[in-house]
């Protein structure tokens, strides 16, 4: 079956990188895009970035633009998201969850984040 | 930067209707996306491109989007319906979350 699964817990010092990953399987995994979204406890959902299906590559939202590194490895069926400069209020749970996006010149067309991992829980903390 | 606003809360009695509301500037010149999250789970899509329903979700939820407010309506709410729903938009290339509204089902 379509499953995300996503790399365990961590726990981080402020100033520290993290690494999540998010393997894919049951479907072919260049023909969606990739998104990450965290969640921080008690808050809404916010979107950090993706990855184009395509030619791999990426948009930031402008809040993480300087710490977010998003990549993938397409021989593993594997997404990969790294935030750096670590800070508590990174406190989250992040999620990747893929979409199909279509492209007509400038024009993109969404069609919904329709399959999500289970979450990978990131705590920072001195 | 673009905002997405709903309300805290809705309330509804099972087999009731319960309606949800997202507004944002010129909010139905864009597409509509809603999800559900239940405690300690992952969100699921129940409605995406204003009004259209994924495989797999029930045909009591439904969507609509004009001028400046989108609407996730739930027909004949159940217990199970019970959770926090988030819209999302696109502006400037930047997918949008709206706050979230807890459905309580009582």
């Amino acid at each position: 079956q379509v499953q995300l699964v996503q790399s365990g817990a961590e726990v981080k010092k402020p100033g520290a990188s993290v690494k999540v990953s998010c393997k894919a399987s049951g479907y072919t995994f260049t023909s969606y895009a990739m998104h990450w979204v965290r969640q921080a406890p008690g808050q809404r959902l916010e979107w950090m970035g993706w990855i184009n299906r395509g030619n791999g590559n990426t948009k930031s939202s402008q809040k993480f633009q300087d710490r977010v590194t998003i990549t993938r490895d397409t021989s593993a069926s594997t997404a990969y998201m790294e935030l750096s400069s670590l800070r508590s209020e990174d406190t989250a749970v992040y999620y990747c969850a893929r979409e199909t996006i279509s492209a007509a010149g400038v024009y993109y067309y969404y069609y919904g984040m329709d399959v999500w991992g289970q979450g990978t829980t990131v705590t920072v903390s001195s | 930067s673009y905002e997405l606003t709903q309300p805290p809360s809705v309330s509804v009695s099972p087999g009731q209707t319960a309606s949800i509301t997202c507004s944002g500037d010129k909010l139905g010149d864009k597409n509509a996306f809603w999800y559900q999250q239940k405690p300690g789970q992952s969100p699921v899509l129940v409605i995406f491109q204003d009004n259209k329903r994924p495989s797999g979700i029930p045909e009591r939820f439904s969507g609509s989007n004009s001028d400046n407010t989108a609407a996730l309506t739930i027909s004949g709410t159940q217990a199970l319906d019970e959770a926090d729903y988030y819209c999302q938009a696109w502006d400037s290339s930047t997918a949008i979350f709206g706050g979230g509204t807890r459905l309580t089902v009582l």
